[in-house]
């Protein structure tokens, strides 16, 4: 079964420094693609960055990063230099080729920045 | 474009009422998902349509019924309303992204069945 864990329910950071946020997935599959997604309290699902199981390089978007451990099946989001906008709900997700273009999503980690 | 778009944003029901919760899409997607997030759950899957003319159920499909009326349109419907379907709502659609599938959001519904 395809699986997404975030253990993390609540991690805080002062405005300026960086934080990851913790992501560990479980698939047989060898076709996959990892997805972070943000959620403000306004409620909306705004999409961060993406990373392709085949993709060699650790995908950035912006001041967001996704560290992309394969044989660890990990795929932690790093923001740089935080911002008080910042604070969200982040969700991690995973597709998997072969099954339908469903998505599996972890349970979430809430983000507090400190100024 | 308006992307994904969700009515109504807020509706409260009383316990065995019926209702529709409308979703449509401008961007010429495939497939569109109905989902539920409950706190501390995340979100989880109640339908989902491949394509037009076909739907299958996901994780939590009891209670709920869709219907995908043409290729914009994907509608879900609770027959007989239970407080336990109190929780907010999100329709999305779906497009190719690398070798998988970028999922793109509604609003969402905030749903409140008393």
């Amino acid at each position: 079964a395809q699986k997404i864990t975030q253990t993390q329910p609540g991690m805080f950071v002062q405005e300026k420094e960086a934080v990851t946020l913790d992501c560990t997935y479980d698939t047989s599959d060898p076709s996959y693609g990892l997805f972070w997604y943000k959620q403000p309290s306004s409620g909306e699902m705004i999409f961060l960055i993406y990373q392709g199981s085949y993709d060699q390089q650790n995908a950035t978007e912006g001041r967001y990063s996704l560290n992309f451990q394969k044989a660890r099946k990990s795929a932690n989001l790093v923001i740089s230099a935080s911002q008080l906008g910042d604070s969200a709900m982040y969700f991690c997700a995973m597709s998997i080729q072969f099954t339908g273009n469903q998505f599996y999503f972890g349970t979430g980690t809430s983000l507090t920045v400190i100024p | 474009n308006a992307g994904v778009t969700q009515t109504p944003k807020f509706q409260v029901l009383k316990t065995g009422q019926s209702m529709t919760l409308q979703c449509a899409q401008d961007m010429n997607h495939n497939s569109m998902y109905w989902y539920r997030q409950d706190p501390g759950m995340g979100l989880r899957l109640i339908y989902y349509s491949a394509s037009e003319g076909t739907t299958d159920k996901g994780e939590v499909p009891n209670g709920y019924n869709v219907s995908r009326l043409n290729k914009r349109e994907f509608s879900l419907r609770l027959e007989s309303a239970a407080p336990s379907q109190t929780s907010v709502y999100f329709c999305a659609s779906s497009e190719a992204r690398g070798i998988t599938y970028e999922q793109f959001f509604g609003p969402g519904t905030r749903l409140t069945v008393l």
